[in-house]
């Protein structure tokens, strides 16, 4: 298996902006995490699902952030509209069962 | 949600020393507990999970203290390679619920 598939790897965009973000868990595993991670707040978890299902929001940040799992090899992170405070290096990991989590390389995102 | 806190260091060891370093959680309710491994500008990866009875895996040894409420990591005989940021992971309920990341403590191994 590849492991875990980001992409974008790098993306730059200006406040204001849509930015979606894509994970490819790896196969068989059916939790899926969205994390953030800056400096000052360190590695915070947004979101994850269960078997395509969001199971806990309650550390996405605010209405501009959403996250969708269609089916079990796809998610998406999007930020509509985008602003500075954003800028940071945002994860996705999977895990099955519940215990060692895999994590994606990550996207960098930066928002002038 | 409840805090789980390191010292963010850095921490400063020579090749070759033993050093160790803590992690404290604030609910006591807490379940599960893992560290995982962060080199610069990479992805977590775990280095281990922390069970009740401990948990050794060569030079690595974690440790519950249920009663203060902290998880430590031990490193021997402290390898260059072993330079990263450590991270711990509490989750305090069913699921993933509650999981929460420590902001890491940064090891330095001086040659």
């Amino acid at each position: 298996d590849a492991g875990v598939i980001q992409s974008p790897r790098h993306e730059v965009t200006e406040m204001g902006q849509e930015v979606t973000l894509r994970c490819k868990p790896i196969s068989g595993h059916d939790y899926l995490f969205w994390y953030r991670q800056t400096m000052m707040r360190g590695l915070e978890l947004l979101i994850y699902f269960n078997n395509n299902v969001p199971i806990d929001d309650s550390g996405m940040p605010e209405d501009r952030f959403s996250a969708k799992m269609p089916n079990a090899s796809f998610s998406t992170l999007k930020i509509q509209p985008s602003e500075p405070r954003d800028s940071a290096v945002y994860f996705c990991a999977s895990s099955f069962p519940l215990g060692e989590q895999f994590f994606g390389p990550g996207t960098r995102l930066t928002v002038l | 949600r409840k805090e789980v806190e390191q010292d963010p260091g850095p921490f400063n060891v020579p090749e070759g020393a033993t050093v160790a370093f803590n992690c404290t959680y604030s609910n006591s309710a807490s379940q599960s507990f893992f560290w995982y491994r962060q080199d610069c500008r990479k992805e977590p990866k775990l280095l281990m999970s922390v069970y009740s009875s401990g948990n050794e895996d060569g030079r690595f040894t974690a440790q519950l203290n249920r009663a203060s409420q902290y998880i430590s990591l031990l490193i021997r005989d402290s390898k260059l390679s072993d330079s990263a940021t450590y991270l711990c992971v509490v989750i305090s309920g069913g699921g993933a619920d509650g999981l929460t990341f420590g902001k890491g403590t940064h090891l330095i191994i001086q040659p």
